[in-house]
């Protein structure tokens, strides 16, 4: 079985700073891993993705994230924040391969509020 | 990306009618499709996993015959909430699994308010 921890539910950062949303899975196979934000009242969206290659991803609006193997970590940085990043955000993971219809496993969420 | 619709985005209706809630993937074909339930503030729960032309798998404590689930097509899923009450209130979000890489695409959500 897969799991997701977050290891912070909340984030409060100043506009302009930098962010690290931490991320750690366990699984006894090989992952898929993913980021996702969520906007107020509004569904998911897809950040990045890691499936195999380059373990440096990187994705849309700024951030990137790096798969560390070795301590089963996916944590997502962005260097400099905008207000409007202010949202909720989700890593997840899924087994790897070509296993049909594997199910996500998300983490509890981090809420990234950026202050002016 | 991928675009995934889902209609309506929120729906107000009486306890004990029934809701028709539906996922469309708009740009590539999806053998599979997730339902989720989301409350506040807490993380997505999947409620079931619907594979086209087959029945939908449900997760434990989800009840079949109160969500039924119908994936038709390989772009359309739909989830009716049958005899709806105030706890069915929720927001209820589909995504569509890209075959080529299985990549989960999610659709906007539906809010549901059962009064």
């Amino acid at each position: 079985a897969q799991s997701v921890t977050q290891l912070d539910s909340q984030v409060p950062v100043f506009e302009e700073a930098p962010v690290e949303l931490r991320c750690n899975y366990s699984s006894s196979v090989s992952v898929y891993l993913f980021w996702y934000v969520q906007y107020p009242n509004q569904g998911l969206q897809l950040l990045l993705k890691y499936l195999s290659g380059s373990t440096l991803v990187k994705g849309i609006n700024g951030f990137e994230a790096e798969f560390n193997k070795s301590q089963t970590s996916f944590h997502l940085r962005k260097p400099s924040v905008h207000i409007s990043d202010t949202a909720e955000y989700f890593c997840a993971v899924t087994e790897g391969g070509e296993t049909s219809g594997s199910r996500l496993t998300f983490g509890e969420g981090t809420q990234l509020t950026v202050n002016p | 990306g991928a675009v995934v619709s889902q209609h309506p985005s929120r729906v107000i209706c009486k306890s004990g009618t029934s809701v028709k809630i539906e996922c469309r993937s708009l740009d590539f074909q999806a053998t599979t499709m997730f339902w989720y339930r989301q409350f506040p503030k807490k993380s997505l729960m999947l409620m079931a996993t619907s594979n086209e032309g087959s029945k939908a798998t449900y997760e434990q404590g989800v009840e079949k015959d109160k969500f039924l689930i119908n994936h038709a097509s390989l772009t359309l899923s739909t989830l009716t909430v049958t005899s709806a009450h105030p706890e069915d209130s929720s927001f209820y979000i589909c995504s569509a699994r890209d075959s080529l890489d299985g990549t989960q695409y999610f659709g906007p959500g539906t809010r549901l308010l059962v009064l």
